[in-house]
Formats: structure tokens, sequence, C-alpha cells
């Protein structure tokens, strides 16, 4: 069974903080995402990358950057932490790429003061 | 520019009664399109996929059908129940970028 965490479920940071937000997957997949999900705005995608060391931009990669040092870990980073990016975060992970099945993580919900 | 459209944002049926949630897609060479269903609180798990070498999958009380000609896609519930209540989210995969758009979701809430 696939097993998807996030380090945290809830976070309250200040504006100007730097933000790490973890991800593990522990089933050897070679891909993971990082998505960010507001209301009426759906599932957006924010990193993703393919393979260690790697990484793509997403739709919206702005004010964000990721770190994937270990093929099971994926870090989304906030640099400079804003209120506009306070959001529920979902970090999801497949074997085979974007059109296989992808299985998230329970998100973390980031509040930005 | 790329995007995936969903329609209705919101539905209400009475238990027993189908439900039809629509997805229009602007890439012509998209060729996987996913649902997920996120319950309230919960992550979003996929229910059902089609690619575009298919026009309809089913899987008991779940459907759906891809019109490649018109680029829309359905999700078709039928006899519902409760615990169908969730927001529902269709999905595209874009061939230029590689990337899986989303819409942006439609609540369903079933009444019994």
């Amino acid at each position: 069974d696939v097993k998807v965490t996030q380090s945290s479920r809830y976070l309250v940071k200040r504006t100007g903080e730097k933000v790490f937000l973890e991800c593990v997957q522990d089933m050897d997949h070679e891909n993971m995402f990082w998505y960010r999900q507001d209301p009426g705005l759906g599932l957006r995608l924010i990193y993703f990358s393919y393979d260690v060391k790697m990484k793509e931009k997403g739709d919206i990669p702005e004010g964000y950057s990721v770190s994937r040092e270990k093929k099971e870990r994926f870090s989304l980073i906030l640099e400079s932490a804003s209120t506009n990016q306070t959001s529920m975060y979902l970090c999801a992970s497949s074997w085979g790429g974007i059109r296989y099945e992808q299985y998230f993580g329970p998100g973390t919900r980031l509040t930005v003061t | 520019g790329e995007n995936v459209e969903q329609h209705p944002s919101t539905l209400s049926v009475q238990e027993g009664d189908s439900a039809v949630i629509k997805c229009t897609y602007s890439d012509s060479a998209s060729n996987y399109f996913p649902w997920y269903k996120q319950e309230l609180g919960k992550r979003p798990q996929l229910i059902i996929d089609i690619r575009s070498n298919v026009g309809e999958k089913k899987d008991q009380r779940i459907a759906v059908t891809l019109n490649k000609t018109a680029k829309h896609f359905s999700l078709h519930i039928t006899e519902t129940q409760p615990e169908d209540s969730a927001v529902y989210f269709c999905a595209a995969s874009m061939s230029n970028t590689d990337k899986l758009i989303f819409g942006t979701g439609t609540r369903l809430q079933v009444f019994p």
C-alpha cells in the first residue's frame, strides 16, 4: 500500500520567514509533485521531479523552490513567505509519470500571517 | 493556454439519482484523463481514468466517456449514495509540457 506522508498537517508562519514543507513516499516512485489547492482554483502544479536532483517548473513556481536529494523525499521551500501563499499544499508521487495514478499525501495547511 | 474547464462547480442530487460532471480541455493531443475524488478533510484519490484510445470506461457505478472531436469528457455516477458526496476533480495530460492540468472541481452533495 502506497504511503505518502507530509511533515506537518498545519503550519503557521510569519511573513518573510523561510518555510520548508517535506514529503516522503515509501514506494520507490520516480516521480514526485507539489500542488497547491485553493477554493475555486482546483489543484495547481508548483514543481515536479522525475528523478533525484531533477526538478521542473509547474504552472505557478514563482516564490517557491524545491529540493530532491533522495528518491523518497521531495521538499518544497518558500524562500520568503507571503500572505498570498496561505493555502493547502499537497504532495503526490507516481511510478510512471503523469499518465499514471498519483498518490497524494494528507496535505499541509499553511497560514502566513 | 493550456486549461481544463469543469462544470458544474456544485451539484446536488437525491440519493439514487444519477450525477454527471463535464470537463473540456484545450490540447487536442491530450491522451490521458483521470478523475480524482476528495472527501472532506481527506486526500484526493483516483477513482477512474481513461486514455484516448477508448471512448468509454466503466467501473461499477461510475463511468467516464470521452469525445476527442469535441475535446470533452464526462464522469457519470449512477444510483448515487451519500458516500459519493465529495469534491471531484477532472484532469487532462498536456502533450507539449508533459504536465497534468486539473479542473477547478465539482462539489457533489447526495441527499438521503
